[in-house]
């Protein structure tokens, strides 16, 4: 399968504790994004990288969010310090920019990480 | 800034039916725009995508959806629904620092 991989694909953790996630994209793609799901909503906006580089950040994004993609490969997500509002579904996506609007491609999304914090 | 509306949070149509599903956008560039579908527990998948160049798109299982420039809309049609096509779709745009902006999502509905 050479779509976009996300482990775990559920977490259970109890608030406080810290979780990663990890986000291997499809392989070619430069660009890679994540996004969090809440129930009955669409996927918003985190942050997204191109190659190693990130180059935007939410707001929602607070200062226990870190992303990282150190060889412009696979990226991680960790959340320090859960709180319950953080329990959604963490999605990933990658997509293969080559400059213009025309290099502007669809991005491809990941089965996402399910994350619940009692 | 850009973002996305989706008029209607639920539509339910007969099978066999037509099936509309309304997108507006808002950009300070010229957009993309693509229309997604999420299937319970299954993972976004793209259904067609505009850039720019023809302003009507077809997507696969007989979706298409149309740019207009003028009314800002890019609403997702299908000639004949079928119960399969029960599902959250998504309207996305891109745009500027070319991030997807979603919008809330249009829960379709298709009775027998």
């Amino acid at each position: 399968d050479t779509g976009v991989s996300q482990n775990p694909r559920h977490k259970i953790t109890k608030r406080g504790q810290n979780v990663t996630f990890r986000c291997d994209p499809i392989s070619e793609h430069n660009r890679l994004y994540w996004y969090r799901q809440t129930l009955g909503q669409g996927p918003e906006f985190l942050t997204y990288f191109q190659n190693e580089a990130q180059l935007e950040k939410s707001r929602l994004l607070s200062d226990r969010f870190s992303a990282e993609r150190p060889k412009g490969s696979f990226s991680t997500l960790e959340i320090q310090r859960t709180e319950q509002g953080d329990s959604a579904m963490y999605l990933c996506a990658s997509s293969l920019y080559f400059g213009g609007r025309e290099g502007r491609t669809e991005a491809f999304f990941g089965q996402g990480t399910r994350l619940t914090v009692v | 800034a850009q973002s996305v509306t989706q008029l209607d949070s639920h539509v339910s149509v007969s099978e066999g039916t037509p099936v509309l599903l309304r997108c507006n956008y808002s950009s300070s560039y010229s957009p993309s725009l693509f229309w997604y579908v999420q299937h319970p527990n299954k993972g976004l998948q793209l259904l067609l995508k505009y850039t720019s160049a023809a302003t009507l798109v077809k997507g696969i299982n007989g979706f298409e959806a149309e740019f207009k420039k003028s009314e800002t809309s890019f609403h997702l049609t299908k000639p004949s629904a079928h119960m399969s096509d029960a599902a959250e779709y998504f309207c996305v745009v891109s745009a500027g620092t070319y991030k997807y902006i979603f919008g809330t999502g249009t829960r379709l509905k298709v009775l027998a």
